[in-house]
């Protein structure tokens, strides 16, 4: 089954105290996303890659890094997690955009992080 | 800036009556996508559908159809014959850029509320 999986699905953690939510998906899909939801803000992007070893900052990257070592895999770390970085967070990919194909994203089931 | 807005923060609708979500966006690239997704209580994301800037026809997907006003720039969601189910937030998406660099630009999202 064609999907995008992100773990943990919820997390509970305290300021400062690493993490990483990893995200994998099994489309071959040279682009992939992390957003993060606030309500009233709708989504923000915060990283992205267009490919392995290609990454770009969103609109809102402070606090966090991404790598892309393969293609199938994007994690999200947060090296020093602060109570404004409490969020629901998504990761997403794509095709890359063509005459064809739309760049339509497809959404991992998010994962829902809260910092103390 | 590129930017999307939708301006309606939540919205009711009686069971099959049809609903306009409005969206409008602002770019200057003349190439660009615009997207509908459609986030349930449950939190997963839903590709509704799509909308190219070149397209002449409005775009259509069973009960959904986008009303595409390109002057205007403006690309609302229409809903058909309202169903429970479509109680959910809508959010209205933007492409911009192509081929090696592109990103979605999320709006602030609307919720429906389908009354039986």
């Amino acid at each position: 089954e064609a999907q995008v999986t992100q773990n943990p699905r919820y997390l509970i953690t305290v300021t400062g105290k690493k993490l990483t939510v990893t995200c994998s998906q099994n489309m071959n899909h040279e682009y992939m996303s992390w957003y993060r939801q606030d309500p009233g803000l709708g989504l923000r992007q915060i990283y992205y890659s267009m490919n392995v070893e290609v990454t770009d900052k969103g609109d809102v990257p402070e606090g966090y890094k991404v790598s892309r070592k393969e293609k199938r895999n994007f994690p999200l770390i947060l090296e020093s997690p602060s109570p404004n970085q409490t969020s629901l967070y998504f990761c997403a990919s794509s095709f890359e955009v063509t005459q064809f194909l739309t760049g339509e994203l497809f959404f991992g089931e998010g994962s829902r992080l809260t910092v103390l | 800036a590129q930017k999307i807005t939708q301006t309606q923060p939540g919205m009711f609708v009686q069971e099959k009556e049809a609903v306009t979500l409005d969206c409008t966006y602002d770019t200057s690239d003349q190439s660009y996508g615009l997207f509908w997704y459609k986030q349930p209580s449950s939190g997963e994301m839903i590709f509704l559908i799509y909308q190219g800037s070149y397209d002449e026809q409005n775009a259509t997907e069973g009960r959904y159809s986008l009303n595409f006003q390109k002057a205007r720039k403006s690309a609302n969601l229409v809903i058909s014959a309202s169903q429970l189910g479509d109680s959910a937030m809508y959010f209205c998406a933007m492409r911009v850029g192509m081929d090696s660099s592109y990103k979605l630009i999320f709006g602030s999202g609307t919720r429906l509320l389908v009354r039986p």
